[in-house]
């Protein structure tokens, strides 16, 4: 059974603190993306990764960063978390294959409460 | 990237069938049309995926007209577990790599 997991299912963390939202996928993709995702709004693209060390801003990569040492881990930073960034963060993965189905397989979130 | 629109919700009954369509005007010869599905509190998951006429699996068709600037989703006999989100994505897949934008979806309400 395909999966990709999110290190915490609910966080709570202060304003001001460094938080890091870890994903895995044991699918050996080579693809990777984090969301968040907020009433009203649908799945906001932050950053997402197509090979190890590389990255991509998405739609609203401010006050996120990322990392991705391995192909099957990509973290979401926080650099100092602010109230605006309490949210469902969702991590995806999807392959590269040419000609695959591009289905993207998501992590069960993580509700991320800055106070 | 292709720009899709949908409608924000719908409202429909048990058993009866539903299908919500997708605007696609600028969608790529390239192109291929996914749809996914998002209960509360889950991550989306892929329900169907086609690039031209019609494509039939155990949970939904999925029709595409000749020009492909929109595409509908169908759900057969809905039932009360099919109330969620529904979104319409549109990629090329034959680049070996696909960056995926969601929209804020449709929002199906199934009732008794």
């Amino acid at each position: 059974d395909v999966k990709v997991t999110q290190s915490s299912r609910y966080l709570v963390k202060r304003t001001g603190e460094k938080v890091f939202l870890e994903c895995v996928q044991d699918m050996d993709h080579e693809n990777m993306f984090w969301y968040r995702q907020d009433p009203g709004l649908g799945l906001r693209l932050i950053y997402f990764s197509y090979d190890v060390k590389m990255k991509e801003k998405g739609d609203i990569p401010e006050g996120y960063s990322v990392s991705r040492e391995k192909k099957e881990r990509f973290s979401l930073i926080l650099e100092s978390a602010s109230t605006n960034q309490t949210s469902m963060y969702l991590c995806a993965s999807t392959t590269s294959l040419r000609g695959a189905r591009t289905e993207a397989f998501f992590g069960q979130g993580t509700r991320l409460t800055v106070v | 990237l292709a720009k899709t629109t949908q409608p924000i919700s719908m409202d429909s009954y048990e058993g009866q069938e539903v299908n919500i369509t997708c605007s696609h005007n600028n969608i790529a010869t390239n192109d291929y049309i996914t749809w996914y599905q998002q209960f509360p509190s889950q991550g989306p998951r892929f329900i169907i995926q086609g690039y031209k006429t019609k494509v039939t699996n155990e949970v939904a068709s999925l029709f595409i007209p000749a020009d492909r600037k929109s595409s509908t989703l169908s759900l057969p006999r809905v039932s009360l577990s099919d109330t969620a989100v529904y979104y319409c994505l549109v990629g090329d897949l034959n680049t070996g790599f696909q960056k995926l934008v969601f929209g804020t979806g449709t929002r199906l309400l199934v009732s008794p």
